[in-house]
């Protein structure tokens, strides 16, 4: 079936350093990928709509200078937190497909933990 | 716009028993609705989904859900339940004729506790 790799599961890392998460679908392509941040014990939030050679769709409220996103081929989706903060620790999650009313495939998650 | 509800935070029931995780979802359009379950410290692993016909979906691992138009439900159920089913899960729509593409809005997640 459909599988999407997201990469890396966990980040530790210091405060102001900028860390990328990669996301890719790896027997499909995907022209709109999705990342998401989900808080401890919450639901997904929806950061924004990664969108295959354009510019991504980002949430009310969510930075777009904050966090970067690049979708630069069918296949791979990357985030990156920059200048990262103890406030930006949190799970991250990204999806893609959905096409033909088939499910969103998720990745597994990248845990970023600032200090 | 779309929202999606479960009102439970968790739900406890004995190995053993049927369980149910309830949903209710508000859209402008025709629902597309499905169900995940996320297991600690991973992604969200597609249970079931319905988009048409019959209102009884089954899916992974013996769970199904109803889909019930009248009551804008789409409670998910398992007849035994089994202590491997503990964990978080998720309710997400699509509006059929909504603008927003294949985007998904969830319930804020149900955390299933099965005890031995």
């Amino acid at each position: 079936g459909a599988v999407v790799s997201q990469h890396p599961s966990r980040v530790i890392c210091k405060s102001g350093t900028s860390v990328k998460i990669e996301c890719r679908s790896l027997d499909f392509q995907a022209t709109t990928m999705f990342w998401y941040r989900q808080f401890p014990k919450q639901s997904l939030m929806l950061m924004a709509t990664s969108n295959e050679g354009s510019k991504a769709t980002y949430e009310q409220g969510v930075e777009k200078d904050k966090f970067l996103i690049n979708h630069a081929s069918l296949t791979l989706s990357t985030l990156t937190v920059t200048s990262a903060h103890p406030e930006d620790s949190s799970f991250y999650i990204c999806s893609a497909g959905g096409d033909n009313n088939q499910p969103q495939h998720f990745g597994d998650g990248t845990r970023l933990s600032i200090l | 716009a779309q929202s999606v509800a479960q009102p439970e935070d968790q739900v406890n029931v004995a190995e053993g028993n049927p369980l149910t995780v309830k949903c209710t979802y508000s859209v402008s359009g025709n629902p597309y609705l499905f169900w995940y379950v996320q297991y600690p410290n991973r992604g969200l692993q597609f249970l079931l989904k319905y988009i048409t016909g019959d209102n009884l979906v089954k899916g992974s691992y013996g769970f199904e859900a109803e889909f019930n138009k009248s009551q804008t439900s789409f409670h998910l159920k398992k007849p035994s339940a089994l202590v491997s089913d503990s964990a978080l899960y998720f309710c997400a729509v699509r509006d059929m004729g909504g603008n927003a593409g294949n985007m998904l809005t969830f319930g804020g997640g149900t955390r299933l506790m099965v005890k031995p």
